[in-house]
This record gives structure tokens, C-alpha cells and sequence, in this order.
């Protein structure tokens, strides 16, 4: 299988920045997905690495290290609304689905 | 808009009873996915359709069925046989590509009686 694990909950101030881990076992690797999902609604895409580095969008930033099994979801400039549980999850080859980790809630205060 | 819908948001099924619930998509993907949510678990599998009128189990299929009879289509059917069927299930498609994105529907949350 593949084990895939994240923070179970982390808090951080707003206008502070807050980075989440991920790190991954898996055979086969063929890229890393980030989501955000708030309470009762639909995961909503953030980003995507297939290759090592760091990705920006905006506010969000994401790095991967495919050596190191290893990502991370940067945010920047805190909103109360990012309060919410953000998702890493795995594409393998050969899969059709993605291999999601339990997801890490976020808490932002003021 | 192009997006994903799903009904209804919320579900209650009684013993024994089996209950569909309905996920359509106006993206023109070609693959769609069933997902399940459990608190402090990630999302699990229980479906996958790559194409129309083929459909392949996930992870944890028993006690579940679908149907692929349309593009834009892919009723999930909970059945009396899923003996835990308490849940927030989600649908997802995707077009194939290097990327592969999946994008989700709103979520359907299923209660017994």
C-alpha cells in the first residue's frame, strides 16, 4: 500500500505563515497533489508537483523531493478563511486514483 | 458553468433498503471516481470509471454498485450489504493527461436510521 502521512492538526496565526508536511512510501511515484477541503464541502484543488522543486500560486506554494519521499504546502499571509483541513495525496503509475493521507486541519486565529 | 453536481446532500437510508446517490459532470471528462470519507481517515476508493460502460472496483467496492451507461453519469448504489454505510461520499472526474486532475462534487452525506 502506500502510507502517506500528514499532521492530524496544526494551528498558526493570522498574517503568519504556516507550512504542512507530507511524506510518502510508495512505489511507482508519478506526481503529488494538494487540496483544500472546509468542513462538509468538496476538496478543491491547490497544486501539483511531479518534479522536484517548488511551485508558487499566489499565496500557496508547494515543494516536493521525490529522493526524500518528502512534500510541503506552504501559506502565506494567513486568512481566517484558510481555516480549513488541507489533503496531500499521491498519483502512482499505473493508477487511476489518487492515494490520499488523512489530511491535516488547519486552524488559523486571530 | 461546467462543474460536478451531486444529490441530494444529504441521504437516510433505513435497514435493509439500498439508496443511490447521483453524481453528473458537464466537464467532458472521461473518467469519474467514488469516494468515501470517514472522520480521521483519508479518502478511500470504491469506484472508478475510466470510460462509458466500463467500471472498475476500488479499495473498498463491497456492498457498493455502479453503473456507466453515460459520459456525464455515475450513479454509485449503496446496498443493503454495506453494513456501515455512514459516511460523506464523494464523486470526482478527471480528463486523462499528464496531470490527470481530479475535481470533486459538493459531497453527498449518508445517515441510517
Amino acid at each position: 500500500g502506500q502510507n502517506i502521512d500528514q499532521p492530524t492538526e496544526m494551528t498558526a496565526t493570522e498574517g503568519a505563515i504556516v507550512q504542512i508536511n507530507c511524506t510518502y512510501q510508495t512505489s511507482g511515484f508519478n506526481g503529488l497533489f494538494w487540496y483544500q477541503q472546509h468542513a462538509g464541502e468538496a476538496p478543491t484543488f491547490l497544486s501539483y508537483n511531479v518534479l522536484d522543486g517548488l511551485e508558487e500560486k499566489g499565496r500557496f506554494s508547494s515543494f516536493l523531493s521525490r529522493s526524500k519521499g518528502y512534500s510541503y504546502l506552504l501559506l502565506k499571509e494567513l486568512q481566517m478563511k484558510d481555516s480549513a483541513s488541507y489533503l496531500c495525496a499521491v498519483k502512482k503509475d499505473g493508477a487511476n486514483n489518487l492515494f490520499f493521507g488523512t489530511g491535516t486541519r488547519l486552524t488559523v486565529i486571530p | 458553468d461546467g462543474g460536478i453536481t451531486q444529490s441530494p446532500k444529504y441521504l437516510f437510508r433505513k435497514e435493509g433498503q439500498n439508496v443511490t446517490l447521483s453524481c453528473e459532470q458537464n466537464l467532458n471528462h472521461d473518467a469519474m471516481y467514488w469516494y468515501r470519507q470517514d472522520p480521521g481517515q483519508g479518502l478511500r476508493l470504491i469506484y472508478y470509471s475510466q470510460i462509458v460502460n466500463d467500471f472498475q472496483k476500488g479499495d473498498i467496492a463491497e456492498g457498493y454498485s455502479v453503473s456507466r451507461e453515460k459520459k456525464e453519469s455515475f450513479p454509485l448504489t449503496v446496498t443493503s450489504a454495506q453494513k456501515n454505510p455512514t459516511a460523506f461520499y464523494l464523486c470526482a472526474s478527471s480528463r486523462p493527461g499528464l496531470q490527470e486532475t481530479q475535481y470533486f462534487g459538493p459531497g453527498t452525506r449518508l445517515l441510517v436510521l
